[in-house]
């Protein structure tokens, strides 16, 4: 069965600061790769995903994350953060298109002035 | 537009009651899906209904009974609660059942069991 791994459970970045979270997954094919993002008391919310193609895709909110098949990696990036980017962050994978999603821990991203 | 709804927003139960989880979808979404989150654990799929008149069990669905009772409403019941069911849950719906629709997920229901 696949699996998700988000080797960090806390990061804080200055704003302004360019931020990068870590995501692994297992699975011996490509799998269908996505980040979302949970505001405190709120759902979750898509930024981006991968299916196939450009290995670099573009999110919302200015995020982006690239797909390195030789690492079995799926970071998310953002070249400068602000405040409101504070929330938790989950790497998600599916391994076709309808299993279902499998969901990393997620990172929980603090923002500092 | 309201999305995904879920009631109640919070619930505090004693050990061994029952209670439903609702959910509803405005949206015309074909599949739903019930998750629980906890700390440090993510989210993790409890059941799932691809399409009206189907469901079918997630990573961890011990515990729980669904019921998908029209396109729009999806029910989670617990026939008897524990404390290991404390928890935030989700529910989230998409239009098909395939990845290349996202997930729209609701704001939660979060449950206390003592």
């Amino acid at each position: 069965a696949q699996s998700v791994t988000q080797p960090d459970i806390h990061i804080t970045v200055s704003e302004g600061a360019s931020l990068e979270l870590r995501c692994n997954y297992s699975y011996g094919a490509t799998p269908y790769l996505f980040w979302y993002v949970q505001s405190p008391g709120q759902g979750l919310q898509l930024l981006l995903k991968y299916f196939s193609g450009d290995t670099l895709v573009q999110g919302i909110k200015g995020f982006e994350a690239e797909f390195k098949r030789s690492q079995s990696s799926f970071n998310l990036r953002k070249p400068s953060v602000h405040w409101s980017d504070a929330a938790e962050y989950f790497c998600a994978v599916a391994h076709s298109g309808n299993t279902p999603l499998v969901f990393g821990k997620g990172t929980r991203l603090s923002v500092i002035a | 537009n309201a999305g995904v709804t879920q009631t109640p927003k919070f619930q505090v139960l004693k050990t061994g009651q029952s209670m439903t989880l609702q959910c509803a979808q405005d949206m015309n979404h074909n599949s739903m899906y019930w998750y629980r989150q906890d700390p440090g654990m993510g989210l993790r799929l409890i059941y799932y209904s691809a399409s009206e008149g189907t469901t079918d069990k997630g990573e961890v669905p011990n515990g729980y009974n669904v019921s998908r009772l029209n396109k729009r409403e999806f029910s989670l019941r617990l026939e008897s609660a524990a404390p290991s069911q404390t928890s935030v849950y989700f529910c989230a719906s998409r239009i098909g059942d395939t990845h290349s629709s996202p997930l729209h997920f609701g704001n939660g229901t979060r449950l206390t069991v003592t």
